[in-house]
């Protein structure tokens, strides 16, 4: 079985300084990792996914995310953030080969200006 | 790129009566879809797991009879909420499983039970 802790529920920033969502996963296989976004009364978009290959993932919105094999962690990270990246962020996982996808608490991402 | 439409996006229904959520991947073909209920301000929690023309799979805790789910088409799964009670209020999202192993989500439907 595989479990997600996102470290940290509220991430308060200024706009245009750098972020990172912090992301530890537990499995004792070989997992798929993906961070999504929720805005309010929506659903999920996915930002990025790592499946295989590089560690170190780019997504949409300037997000990219590094996958730690040995310290079994996938943090998202943005340079420079803005006032519409507040949203919520979720970081999951799933068995490579397998369905089920397993889902962080969320990280609540506040930018102010 | 890959599209799931979800419908309703908001339902409010009286105590005692069923709705139905309709959750359709529009450009893919998909043999299996998600259902998960999400709470205010906290993570996903998924429900079960809908496969196409055999039984869903439901999660520990998940009451089958409370959650019908339905995937007769390769495009098309249902979720109707039997008999709903004010604890089912909840924010429902489906999911399915597209092209390149991505995941694409519905954008979810807002169930009130007065």
């Amino acid at each position: 079985a595989q479990s997600v802790t996102q470290l940290d529920s509220q991430v308060p920033v200024f706009e245009e300084a750098p972020v990172e969502l912090r992301c530890n996963y537990s499995s004792s296989v070989s997992v798929y990792l993906f961070w999504y976004v929720q805005y309010p009364n929506q659903g999920l978009q996915l930002l990025l996914k790592y499946l295989s290959g590089s560690t170190l993932v780019k997504g949409i919105n300037g997000f990219e995310a590094e996958f730690n094999k040995s310290q079994t962690s996938f943090h998202l990270r943005k340079p420079s953030v803005h006032i519409s990246d507040t949203a919520e962020y979720f970081c999951a996982v799933s068995e490579t080969g397998g369905f089920k996808t397993i889902f962080g608490a969320g990280t609540r991402l506040f930018v102010k200006a | 790129g890959a599209v799931v439409s979800q419908h309703p996006s908001w339902v409010i229904c009286k105590s005692g009566t069923s709705v139905k959520i309709e959750c359709r991947s529009l450009d893919f073909q998909a043999t299996t879809m998600f259902w998960y209920r999400q709470f205010p301000k906290q993570s996903l929690m998924l429900m079960a797991t809908s496969n196409e023309g055999s039984k869903a799979t439901y999660e520990q805790g998940v009451e089958k009879d409370k959650f019908l789910i339905n995937h007769a088409s390769l495009t098309l799964s249902t979720l109707t909420v039997t008999s709903a009670h004010p604890e089912d209020s909840s924010f429902y999202i489906c999911s399915a499983r597209g092209p390149n192993y991505g995941y694409t989500f519905g954008s979810g439907t807002r169930l009130t039970v007065v």
